[in-house]
């Protein structure tokens, strides 16, 4: 499985934007490349995912390198709620759906 | 919808003991999940379900079973508990496998002692 690279954690004030960096430079032509997070004591929550081109939605916004080696998970207004770790997750496009989760990136967001 | 729900939520099993976790979802997904996590680690997929009556090894299976008789419901089971099984459970759940959000249910904590 293609591996991912994340920072151990990051901080942020709160209502400001965050940038969540994630490099995987073995990325095949056709990995998906999945954001999910997990808050304290809960399951993983789906956050976005893209293919190759930038993706918004309701949570968040993910901006994809031109070459694929890395991606950005973009949280516009850090609030408190949004304190969890974050996992950048390549899924293989072959079907299966399987999740291979590293050990992510903690977030933490002050007042 | 109750989403994915599991149980029990809190369970203590000694060393050799057997038992059953329960998950089930009520969105007709056709694709359901078994994760194990350890502390301060990321999930690691034990086992999983395409369809009722189709399952598969994922990356540590062994030590737990599973069946998958219906659409809604996939059991896991721990046969012969041991220590190293201690962990959090989360069973998941998705439409299918091709680029479709997984659902996560709330978790069981295990403790085997």
């Amino acid at each position: 499985d293609a591996k991912t690279t994340q920072p151990n954690s990051m901080e942020s004030n709160e209502e400001e934007p965050v940038h969540l960096p994630c490099n995987h430079s073995t990325i095949s032509g056709t990995d998906y490349i999945h954001w999910y997070r997990q808050l304290p004591s809960q399951g993983p929550e789906y956050v976005i995912h893209g293919l190759t081109s930038n993706v918004n939605n309701r949570m968040a916004s993910l901006a994809i390198a031109e070459d694929r080696k890395s991606s950005t998970l973009i949280l516009h207004r850090a609030t408190l709620r949004d304190a969890a770790v974050y996992y950048c997750i390549l899924r293989d496009g072959g079907g299966g759906n399987k999740l291979t989760f590293g050990t992510g990136t903690q977030l933490k967001v002050e007042l | 919808n109750a989403g994915v729900t599991q149980t029990p939520k809190f369970r203590i099993l000694k060393i050799g003991q057997s038992m059953t976790l329960q998950c089930a979802q009520d969105m007709n997904h056709n694709y359901m999940y078994w994760y194990r996590q350890d502390p301060g680690m990321g999930l690691k997929l034990i086992y999983y379900s395409v369809g009722a009556g189709i399952t598969d090894k994922g990356e540590v299976p062994n030590g737990y079973n599973v069946s998958r008789s219906t659409t809604e419901d996939f059991p896991l089971r721990l046969e012969l508990a041991a220590p190293s099984q201690t962990s959090v459970y989360f069973c998941a759940s998705s439409l299918s496998g091709r680029g479709y959000e997984q659902y996560f249910g709330p978790g069981t904590r295990l403790t085997v002692t």
